[in-house]
């Protein structure tokens, strides 16, 4: 069966600092894989989303950044945060571009 | 545009009442998929169904209904008799086609004791 796994749960980070969210799935091969935030209550805001290796599709311009060094891994990094990136970050993947999207368990990430 | 709108931010109400969330979309596509997520306290999204835009059939699952509408875009969400533990946010999703899910703001419901 397949399963979605981020890391870490949750992160606190001074201002500046950098930032590493790591996903990986597992049990399948080559799909697509999002980011999304949500902010406290907010709805959720689609990243960055990737169909591929190398591929990737930014929705929103920031100081976020993703990469997909392997087929079933999806990093989200950031060189230096802002207040404003704090959130509840959720990777998630899909089989197909209209297929149901599986959601990890969510990285809560508060910067000071 | 493409945008899904829930118009009711929180809503409570008592056990066992009935209760609808509503979901509006907007989309110039003809084939779409429309999804609704429930999160949790514990924040992961958990799948509740996915419906496309060529079956409009009414769809029940326990005490979960879903009545999709093209002629007023919509495609809400009842929930009989409710109970405590369908306190939580829904989120109702468009897919226009394209690899991008669409979400709402989300509704959150506390159904009370």
């Amino acid at each position: 069966s397949q399963t979605i796994h981020q890391w870490p749960a949750t992160l606190v980070q001074p201002v500046g600092s950098p930032l590493s969210l790591e996903c990986t799935v597992e049990g399948t091969s080559n799909p697509n894989l999002y980011w999304y935030r949500q902010a406290a209550g907010r709805g959720l805001q689609l990243l960055f989303y990737s169909v591929g290796i190398g591929q990737i599709s930014s929705e929103v311009p920031q100081n976020l950044s993703a990469s997909r060094p392997q087929d079933r891994q999806f990093i989200l990094s950031s060189k230096k945060l802002l207040l404003s990136d704090s959130g509840f970050y959720l990777c998630a993947w899909s089989p197909a571009n209209t297929g149901e999207l599986f959601f990890g368990e969510g990285s809560r990430l508060t910067v000071l | 545009a493409q945008k899904v709108t829930q118009a009711q931010t929180e809503i409570s109400v008592v056990e066992k009442e009935d209760v609808t969330l509503d979901c509006v979309y907007e989309t110039r596509d003809t084939t779409y998929y429309l999804f609704w997520y429930k999160q949790p306290p514990s924040g992961e999204l958990v799948f509740l169904i996915r419906r496309n835009s060529f079956d409009e059939q009414n769809e029940i699952s326990g005490r979960y209904s879903w009545n999709f509408q093209k002629s007023t875009s919509s495609f809400n969400f009842t929930i009989t008799a409710s109970q405590v533990v369908d306190s939580a946010v829904y989120f109702c999703a468009l897919v226009p086609g394209t690899y991008k899910y669409i979400f709402g703001t989300g509704t959150r419901l506390k159904v009370l004791a």
